[in-house]
């Protein structure tokens, strides 16, 4: 069984929609948890942090964790065209070593 | 404020060579870790260098060997090549206390013939 569940997708969306990205676990031990976006060809670039169960908010975006059911999540707002890439969830028991699922495409179509 | 730099960007090697991947990490960041990312898959953790000294280490052979200088820098070094080594090689950087928040570089992209 893998440590990090991720559905590839592909996920396409019209412009304005809210988007739904998840991450399914298997260690109930990890403690740290984030989301990165990464563009084609490019390094993954961090957008969301969150430290053991919660909610967090930045802009459009929100990330969730939830911790008895070993799921996190991960919502955009009226998604935007830019907003297109890969969004890889990532997470952590010591916040050293990161196991990465292995990435959501997402298109937003104008 | 430059953020985490590799180099070189890309590079071909055949099976059985040797190859040695650089990096730099965003400035006040003492600690970088290493990822090889096959295409379309996550990346994997391959080791975390911290005070020079390698902290912490996944599953990788020991073909998959590295260094940290005393300016934070890094080396990966990769000996005796395989096609399967083909991946972009990720390199992130952090504070020492925690690699909670790590930003990573644009990456390696190696292809092995």
């Amino acid at each position: 069984q893998k440590e990090v569940e991720q559905d590839p997708g592909p996920l396409s969306v019209p412009e304005g929609a809210i988007v739904s990205l998840n991450c399914t676990y298997s260690n109930s031990a990890f403690q740290y948890f984030m989301w990165y976006r990464q563009y084609s060809r490019k390094g993954p670039e961090l957008l969301m942090y969150t430290y053991s169960s919660g909610n967090k908010e930045d802009g459009r975006f929100t990330a969730q964790v939830d911790k008895s059911s070993k799921y996190i999540s991960l919502f955009i707002r009226d998604s935007q065209p830019s907003d297109s890439a890969t969004y890889l969830c990532a997470m952590s028991l010591t916040g050293n070593q990161f196991y990465f699922g292995t990435g959501t495409s997402l298109t937003v179509i104008p | 404020d430059a953020g985490v730099t590799q180099s070189p960007t890309h590079l071909i090697k055949t099976r059985g060579q040797q190859v040695t991947l650089r990096c730099s990490p965003k400035s006040g960041h003492d600690t970088v870790s290493w990822y090889q990312q096959a295409l379309g898959q996550g990346p994997q953790f391959i080791f975390q260098y911290y005070e020079e000294e390698e902290r912490q280490r996944g599953n990788f052979p020991d073909r998959f060997s590295g260094h940290q200088f005393p300016n934070y820098s890094s080396e990966l070094n990769v000996n005796a090549l395989l096609l399967g080594d083909s991946a972009l090689y990720l390199c992130a950087s952090s504070s020492g206390t925690g690699g909670e928040t790590q930003y990573f570089g644009p990456g390696t992209r190696l292809l092995v013939l």
